[in-house]
């Protein structure tokens, strides 16, 4: 069964680091194209970043220079590095898979989300 | 980057009803166009991809259609279950991948 388990949010002050982990099981990260995607409050989605299975790395304008994808194949693990946080970050993070067969970025599984608070 | 308009952006209807969401997207991405289904405080669903290809375990009172720019979810027969928030996002080519703006169904 396709598992995914974020985990890293919490409050944080403005200009502040954070770092994300999406734990995954059921399948391996590194042969699956992966992405990050934000929801704030009350409010839709967002894609975020994705990396793909050759290394690529691909960001919103919005995250663009502050936040860095990356992946741990021996943990099977997904991470997003966050930087210089603004209260504009805040929102839930997903983890997300890319189906790949179909299209890279169609999300056929989720992470439960993990919440990040960017406030002083 | 492609953008991605829902409508309407919600609206009441009754278990039982036939409802139709609508998406259009700033120019064309073919058919690399999805539907979720996302309920209060838990992660996105997938629910249709392709355009018009059921997600396996998905109901099939949902069905999807169009190509091109302009694209439909319906349901044909609101059950209590499908009380939620519904987005449409575009996969073509390379990120930024966008999500319309969401569309929520209530209880009338």
């Amino acid at each position: 069964e396709v598992q995914l388990v974020e985990t890293g949010g919490g409050l944080i002050q403005p200009g502040g680091s954070l770092r994300l982990s999406c734990a995954a099981s059921g399948f391996t990260v590194s042969s699956n194209y992966m992405s990050w995607v934000r929801q704030a409050p009350g409010k839709g989605l967002e894609w975020v970043s994705a990396i793909y299975t050759g290394g690529s790395t691909y960001y919103a304008d919005s995250v663009k220079g502050r936040f860095t994808i990356s992946r741990d194949n021996s943990k099977n693990t997904l991470y997003l590095q966050m930087n210089s946080l603004r209260a504009e970050d805040t929102a839930v993070y997903y983890c997300a898979r890319g189906q790949g067969r179909s299209g890279w970025g169609l999300f056929d599984h989720w992470g439960q989300g993990t919440l990040v608070t960017v406030s002083s | 980057a492609i953008r991605m308009t829902q409508s309407p952006s919600s609206f009441s209807a009754s278990t039982g009803d036939r409802v139709t969401i609508t998406c259009r997207a700033s120019q064309g991405i073919s058919s690399y166009l999805a539907w979720y289904q996302q309920k209060p405080g838990k992660a996105p669903k997938l629910l249709i991809y392709a355009a018009s290809t059921l997600q396996s375990g998905v109901p099939s009172r949902f069905s999807g259609s169009g190509s091109g720019t302009d694209f439909t979810l319906t349901i044909s027969c609101l059950q209590s279950e499908d009380f939620a928030t519904y987005y449409c996002q575009h996969y073509y080519s390379y990120p930024p991948w966008t999500f319309g703006q969401g569309t929520k169904v209530e209880i009338k």
